[in-house]
């Protein structure tokens, strides 16, 4: 079946602009999750959601960091004028959460470049 | 807290020769744990894991890891590197139970040469 796809593959924007990143998870996936990264940092998660429940906002760096999820599938994950330290790429991934099944999968990712 | 060392940010190994490549943890739980590889360019893919039961587990591409609990290692390893696998190679640790995040080392970028 498909994977998770991210849209768009790369975005070059100016810094203080806004970007909006989209994730389509793995159909029937409950669990969707995004990551970034960079040169500096490494992977770093950002966000999680887990079906209704509220998400789990703990890895987000700043308040110009924000993430959706609509009727419990895709997601977007919006950054806020954005600065040139938020140039990284950013990986969204899914979870099917049953209990023989733990492992995430990961889309491609969106390269964020802010000029 | 948890979080996870991988020794040595660059390997390099000659085509059919050992793999191997190191992963430490420290988890307050039991954890589930996983490697991950990145080819260039390409998102994660997931090699293997451990989740519960034996503690020798085989993944895809030849590749296994063996949980050792009393040295909180899970060490990746092959017995004979082919050019393909040449790669960025991640470890990654996970609390038991829960849908949490993963957290990852700093990865391992995996050379092989002729």
């Amino acid at each position: 079946g498909a994977g998770v796809s991210q849209s768009p593959s790369n975005k070059v924007t100016e810094k203080g602009k806004d970007v909006e990143l989209r994730c389509d998870p793995i159909s029937g996936h409950t669990a969707l999750y995004w990551y970034r990264q960079s040169l500096g940092q490494g992977l770093e998660f950002l966000i999680y959601f887990q079906g209704n429940s509220a998400p789990d906002k703990s890895g987000l760096p700043s308040d110009r960091f924000s993430a959706e999820r609509t009727g419990g599938s895709v997601s977007t994950l919006t950054i806020q004028r954005t600065q040139q330290e938020d140039s990284a790429v950013y990986l969204c991934a899914s979870s099917p959460l049953r209990v023989s099944s733990y492992e995430q999968y990961f889309g491609p990712g969106t390269r964020l470049t802010v000029t | 807290a948890q979080s996870v060392t991988q020794l040595g940010s660059h390997v390099s190994v000659s085509e059919g020769a050992l793999v191997l490549l190191r992963c430490n943890y420290s988890s307050s739980v039991p954890p589930y744990l996983f490697w991950y590889v990145q080819y260039p360019n390409q998102g994660l893919q997931l090699l293997l894991k451990y989740t519960t039961g034996a503690t020798l587990v085989k993944g895809i591409n030849g590749f296994e890891a063996e949980f050792k609990k009393s040295e909180t290692s899970f060490h990746l390893t092959k017995p004979s590197a082919h050019m393909s696998d040449a790669a960025e190679y991640f470890c990654a640790v996970r609390e038991t139970g829960t849908a949490s995040k993963l957290t990852f080392g700093t990865g391992t970028r995996l050379q092989v040469t002729l």
